[in-house]
């Protein structure tokens, strides 16, 4: 089962900063969180892991916190094509990892 | 670069009937894998594999099989369908798992009458 809790959804003004919250409190030193999205039903796309720096990439920011039970995805400049379920997944990263474990994750509506 | 291929898009299925879902990579990964999605629930493993010739099952394998007899290709096969088969099927693939970046295909939309 999922090791992390989201809200099931969000509202995000078009232009502003999506903030998305993920709690993981009982995240072991080993894992990995892991960030996808999935828009209307296509397949779910990658957007960014960390372990516990605070990481960026051309799509997204990922700030997880000092004691790395909670995290937060942000999107500085959401449009309307940001529009989808964000799944916030935590799972080991070494040799041996095979699964990666999808909740019900965080539908994100962004207005215009 | 075509990414992961997945056919058909849709199929519908009597009860008791059995299919194939193709899919397909041309990125030289090794990793592949076959996830389900219900309504309104997230994705959940059926079978994986780590390179051709290796595979083995995930959360939900009863009902499906899978192969791997070359690193491209990676098809599930439902022996004999059942409506509590019906779901959207997705094949993902990285180049050694899921702790990189995982590609997944756009889906197969699956009815079982």
């Amino acid at each position: 089962d999922a090791k992390t809790t989201q809200p099931p959804s969000m509202d995000c003004a078009e232009g502003r900063a999506a903030n998305l919250p993920c709690n993981h409190s009982t995240i072991s030193g080993n894992e990995y969180v892991y960030w996808y999205r999935q828009i209307h039903s296509q397949g779910p796309q990658y957007i960014i892991h960390g372990l516990k720096n605070n990481e960026t990439n051309e799509m997204a920011s990922l700030i997880i916190t000092e004691d790395r039970k909670s995290s937060t995805l942000i999107l500085p400049h959401a449009t309307l094509r940001d529009t989808a379920v964000y799944y916030c997944i935590v799972s080991y990263s070494g040799a041996g990892s095979y699964q990666l474990t999808f909740g019900k994750g965080t539908k994100l509506s962004v207005i215009p | 670069n075509a990414g992961v291929t997945q056919t058909p898009k849709f199929q519908v299925l009597k009860t008791g009937q059995s299919m194939t879902l193709q899919c397909a990579q041309d990125m030289n990964h090794e990793y592949m894998s076959w996830y389900r999605q219900d309504p309104g629930m997230g994705l959940r493993l059926i079978h994986y594999s780590v390179g051709a010739g290796i595979t083995d099952q995930g959360e939900v394998p009863n009902g499906y099989n899978v192969s791997r007899s070359t690193t491209e290709d990676f098809p599930l096969r439902l022996l004999s369908a059942a409506p509590s088969q019906t779901s959207v099927y997705f094949c993902a693939s990285s180049f050694t798992g899921p702790r990189e970046k995982l590609f997944f295909g756009s889906g197969t939309q699956l009815s079982v009458l």
